[in-house]
């Protein structure tokens, strides 16, 4: 079974500072997706940024980008020059391209509260 | 803006009395996703649907039914609401990629349910 591991329940920020969430995954699959979404206090969920595993290059979005490791099935997002909106629940997902019971499953992390000050 | 829409974003309900929540969407997504989240966790999916084919996952109790008369609408049903359902409920799309995955889930705000 696939489970997607975020070891950080916590972590702070100052603003303009750069901050590093960790994530990692069990998977038996080669191709399959991993994304980053962000859900703040009370608010909708957004994607932040996705990743194809078969795409070697780390996907980017303005502040945002990630060092995937496929090898170490590994999935982390930088955060730079962090702004106080970045504040929220940060869950790191996968799913798989497999079809058959696999198919559309979204498997969350525990999720990573990031905190900015000021 | 194409978007997922969710009604109402708040709901109260007694135990015991059968609720709907509505989910609808403008991206003409043919796949819909409903999920339960309780209080900083992770979302948990219930069901969802590829058209009109309905999915139900293993551990998703009986009380929970779902109906998609088209496209871009899809309801939630709780027929019989009990404490321990007390949760925000997200509705999600995304587009399928060939039948073997679909591509990224697009969330609604969520409907925050309180049973009394």
């Amino acid at each position: 079974a696939q489970t997607v591991t975020q070891s950080q329940p916590e972590m702070s920020v100052q603003e303009a500072e750069t901050v590093t969430l960790s994530c990692t995954y069990d998977t038996s699959e080669s191709d399959y997706y991993l994304f980053w979404y962000k859900q703040p206090p009370s608010r909708q969920m957004i994607l932040v940024i996705r990743q194809e595993a078969y795409k070697q290059q780390n996907a980017t979005e303005n502040r945002f980008s990630v060092n995937f490791q496929k090898a170490a099935k590994s999935f982390s997002l930088k955060i730079s020059d962090s702004q106080l909106g970045d504040a929220a629940m940060y869950f790191c997902a996968y799913t798989p391209h497999a079809g058959g019971t696999s198919y559309g499953k979204l498997t969350f992390g525990q999720g990573t509260i990031l905190t900015v000050h000021p | 803006d194409a978007m997922v829409i969710q009604n109402p974003r708040y709901q109260v309900t007694q135990f015991g009395k059968p609720v709907t929540l509505s989910c609808s969407q403008t991206l003409n997504h043919n796949v819909m996703y409903w999920y339960q989240q309780k209080s900083s966790q992770a979302p948990k999916l219930l069901f969802h649907y590829y058209d009109k084919d309905f999915n139900n996952e293993a551990d998703t109790p009986d009380n929970f039914q779902s109906r998609r008369p088209n496209t871009s609408f899809c309801f939630l049903d709780i027929r019989s609401p009990g404490l321990g359902d007390a949760a925000m409920y997200l509705c999600a799309t995304s587009r399928d990629l060939g039948g073997y995955s679909t591509d990224t889930q697009y969330f609604g705000p969520g409907t925050r349910l309180t049973v009394l």
